[in-house]
């Protein structure tokens, strides 16, 4: 079956820590591929996408992901994380052969400590 | 501006009952999605919609459930005989245009439904 694995349910870092959460999905053709965070007490919202090209993508807060496809994976990175950086992330995935449906993985809570 | 909004914000219902989400995306926008969130899981699309046409509906998990955005704009989902297995957040989001995923997508804050 089709499906996104997000290995870390839950992370605790310190501030300024470096931060990697793993994403894999299990679809062998062309895929478009996404993270996006929850931030407490706010509306999910998209942290950056990668369609084509360049497969570094940097997105909004200092997050880059990377895709590397022989790996079926799409890792979320910051080099030094802030307390405010505390929320929940979902890797999310398109089968290409679908214009319209998105697959999320089950989401990973990071926890930064102040 | 105005975001995506929904509601109810949470519903009760007891096994069996009919619901109704309702969902206002942002002035404009043309696609909108509905999904399902349960309890300590990802979203799950269900269905999509391109103004008023429903273009996918595969994640619809049975015939009990039902959307639809007769004008365009605000959109609504209804679940038929409601189950506990129904229990989870129903999130809509929508984009400004027409090319599906490869849009950003605006999500709501979502209903949170508990059928007991």
């Amino acid at each position: 079956a089709q499906s996104v694995s997000q290995h870390n349910h839950h992370v605790i870092l310190s501030e300024a820590a470096s931060l990697e959460l793993g994403c894999n999905y299990s679809y062998g053709g062309t895929v478009n591929l996404f993270w996006y965070v929850q931030y407490p007490g706010q509306h999910l919202q998209l942290l950056l996408k990668y369609f084509s090209g360049d497969p570094l993508v940097k997105g909004i807060k200092g997050f880059e992901a990377e895709f590397i496809k022989s790996k079926f994976s799409f890792n979320l990175r910051k080099p030094s994380v802030q307390w405010s950086d505390t929320a929940e992330y979902f890797c999310a995935v398109n089968p290409g052969s679908s214009a319209s449906k998105i697959i999320f993985g089950s989401g990973t809570r990071l926890s930064i400590r102040p | 501006g105005a975001g995506v909004s929904q509601s109810p914000r949470y519903k009760v219902a007891k096994r069996g009952q009919d619901v109704a989400l309702r969902c206002d995306p942002i002035s404009g926008h043309v696609s909108l999605f509905w999904y399902q969130q349960a309890l300590g899981q990802g979203p799950e699309f269900l269905t999509y919609f391109q103004n008023e046409a429903q273009l996918d509906k595969s994640g619809l998990p049975s015939d009990r459930f039902f959307a639809e955005r007769p004008e365009g704009s605000v959109s609504t989902l209804k679940i038929q005989r409601t189950q506990q297995e129904d229990s989870a957040v129903y999130l809509c989001a929508s984009s400004l245009e027409s090319g599906g995923v490869r849009e950003t997508q605006y999500f709501g804050p979502g209903t949170r439904l508990l059928v007991l």
